[in-house]
C-alpha cells in the first residue's frame, strides 16, 4: 500500500518568514495529493491539492510543487503569520472516484511567533 | 457554507459496550468516509462507502466496526464491543460526485474506559 513520509514534525519561524514541507510517497499509482490544516480540536481542512498533471500550484501565500518522477511533493507559505500555526498533513491518493481515500503524513506541527 | 456535521462531539463509553457515531454528510455528496486519529499521531483511514455499501476498508476496520447509511442523510459508523485502543478521534468525510476532494468533519472524541 502507499506510504507516505512527511518532514519535519516539527517547524518554529519567525512572522513574515517562509515555510517549507516536504513529503514523499511510494505508490506511483497515486496522482492527487492533499494538504490540510488542522487546528486544536478540529478536523483537517483542505487549503490546497495538486494533481499529478501540475507541477506546481499556487493559491495566495500557499504553494505546492510535485515531482512525480522523484515521488515527491512540497508545501510552501511565504509570509507567515501567527494564524498560520496549526498542524499540517500531507496526503496522497488515486484519485478518480475514490479520491477521498488517502494516506496522510504524520503532520507537521508549524509555530509562527510574532 | 455547506459542512459535514458529527455528533456527538464527544463520547465516554466502557470496554466491551456497543457506540454509534453519526455523520451527516454535506448533501449533494455521493462518497463518504471514516478515518480516525489517536491523539498525537496521523489521521488513518477506515473505510469509503458508496452507493450503499462499502468500496474499501483498511486493516483496522474490522469485524468490530460497521458502516451504515440509515436514510437519505445519516452516514454512521458502529463499533460493537469498544476496546480500550479504540479510543481516538474518529472523523467523517464526504466528497462530491465527482470524487474529488474530501471534506471532514469537526470530530468525535471517543474515550474508552
Amino acid at each position: 500500500g502507499e506510504n507516505v513520509e512527511q518532514h519535519p514534525s516539527t517547524l518554529s519561524v519567525q512572522e513574515g518568514d517562509s515555510a517549507v514541507i516536504k513529503c514523499t510517497y511510494s505508490d506511483s499509482a497515486s496522482n492527487y495529493f492533499p494538504w490540510y490544516k488542522q487546528e486544536l480540536g478540529k478536523g483537517p481542512q483542505l487549503i490546497i491539492d495538486i494533481r499529478s498533471n501540475v507541477g506546481e500550484k499556487k493559491d495566495q501565500r500557499i504553494a505546492v510543487t510535485l515531482n512525480k518522477t522523484a515521488k515527491h511533493f512540497s508545501l510552501h507559505i511565504t509570509e507567515t503569520q501567527p494564524e498560520d500555526s496549526a498542524v499540517y498533513f500531507c496526503a496522497a491518493s488515486r484519485g478518480g472516484t475514490n479520491a477521498g481515500k488517502s494516506t496522510f503524513g504524520d503532520g507537521t506541527t508549524l509555530t509562527v511567533k510574532p | 457554507e455547506p459542512e459535514v456535521t458529527q455528533t456527538p462531539s464527544h463520547q465516554v463509553t466502557q470496554m466491551g459496550q456497543e457506540v454509534i457515531l453519526r455523520c451527516v454528510p454535506i448533501s449533494n455528496h455521493l462518497y463518504f468516509y471514516w478515518y480516525r486519529q489517536i491523539l498525537g499521531q496521523k489521521v488513518e483511514f477506515l473505510v469509503s462507502f458508496y452507493n450503499n455499501e462499502i468500496s474499501e476498508k483498511s486493516e483496522i476496520f474490522d469485524d468490530q466496526f460497521s458502516v451504515e447509511r440509515p436514510d437519505g442523510s445519516n452516514f454512521t459508523l458502529k463499533i460493537r464491543s469498544t476496546k480500550l485502543e479504540d479510543s481516538a478521534m474518529y472523523f467523517c468525510a464526504s466528497s462530491e460526485p465527482r470524487g474529488t476532494e474530501a471534506f471532514f468533519g469537526q470530530g468525535t472524541r471517543l474515550t474508552v474506559v
